[in-house]
């Protein structure tokens, strides 16, 4: 089976601009989360999707928004960039919500602000 | 509030020396723990699991509820053992600590 895909790997943008990353999950997995790495915050959870809707969210401002398609590719976005919005954005994937199955991770989108 | 604290940032030792990886949680509810490892260059994975009372590579963590500890330990570190430990904890969703790097010198 092929892992948890993101795109794009890299990505530099600029202050007050928007950005969109990708997450394509294991084939059968129907359930999303994305999380924000940071060297001062750690690992923090954005938001968790499972057959097109939004099942928990984070602790983040309204900035940061996400959905899930049909067939359970996800999306996050950023709007209105801010430096401090530079992090690695990680998705996981797995079967279905909450704590009983295991979490897929992806690779991660490196995100930079100038 | 849901918080995991992992009060090491980098933690060093020989191989074949006992390791352990201190967890700590605050949750009102009860909570489910897990432990994440993420080796040089590779994913974050699931290491093991508080519900499946499980030992894998030799890792096992207890959880200890009057200290609202999680503690990963193994008894013999390999140098393959050396990578980033999370502690996690599961109540509303996912808490991470910050990570414990390991680091066990041959």
């Amino acid at each position: 089976k092929a892992g948890v895909t993101q795109t794009p790997r890299y990505l530099i943008k600029t202050r007050g601009q928007q950005v969109t990353l990708s997450c394509s999950p294991i084939s059968g997995h129907r359930s999303v989360s994305w999380y924000q790495q940071t060297p001062g915050q750690g690992l923090q959870f954005l938001f968790e999707y499972f057959s097109e809707t939004q099942r928990n969210k984070g602790n983040f401002p309204g900035r940061f928004s996400g959905r899930q398609f049909s067939n359970s590719r996800s999306e996050m976005n950023v709007s209105t960039l801010e430096l401090g919005d530079s992090a690695l954005y990680l998705c996981a994937s797995s079967l279905v919500a909450g704590y009983h199955n295991e979490q897929f991770f992806g690779p991660g989108t490196r995100l930079t602000v100038l | 509030a849901q918080r995991v604290t992992q009060p090491e940032k980098l933690l060093s030792v020989f191989k074949g020396a006992p390791v352990e990886l201190k967890c700590n949680y605050s949750y009102s509810g009860s909570p489910e723990l897990f432990w994440y490892v993420q080796y040089s260059r590779q994913r974050l994975q699931l290491l093991l699991r508080h519900i499946s009372r499980e030992s894998i590579k030799g890792f096992t963590a207890d959880l200890n509820k009057g200290e609202t500890s999680f503690h990963l330990k193994k008894p013999f570190a390999q140098e393959e053992d050396s990578a980033m430990y999370y502690c996690a904890l599961y109540g509303q969703n996912f808490v991470f600590g910050p990570g414990t790097r390991l680091s066990v010198l041959p």
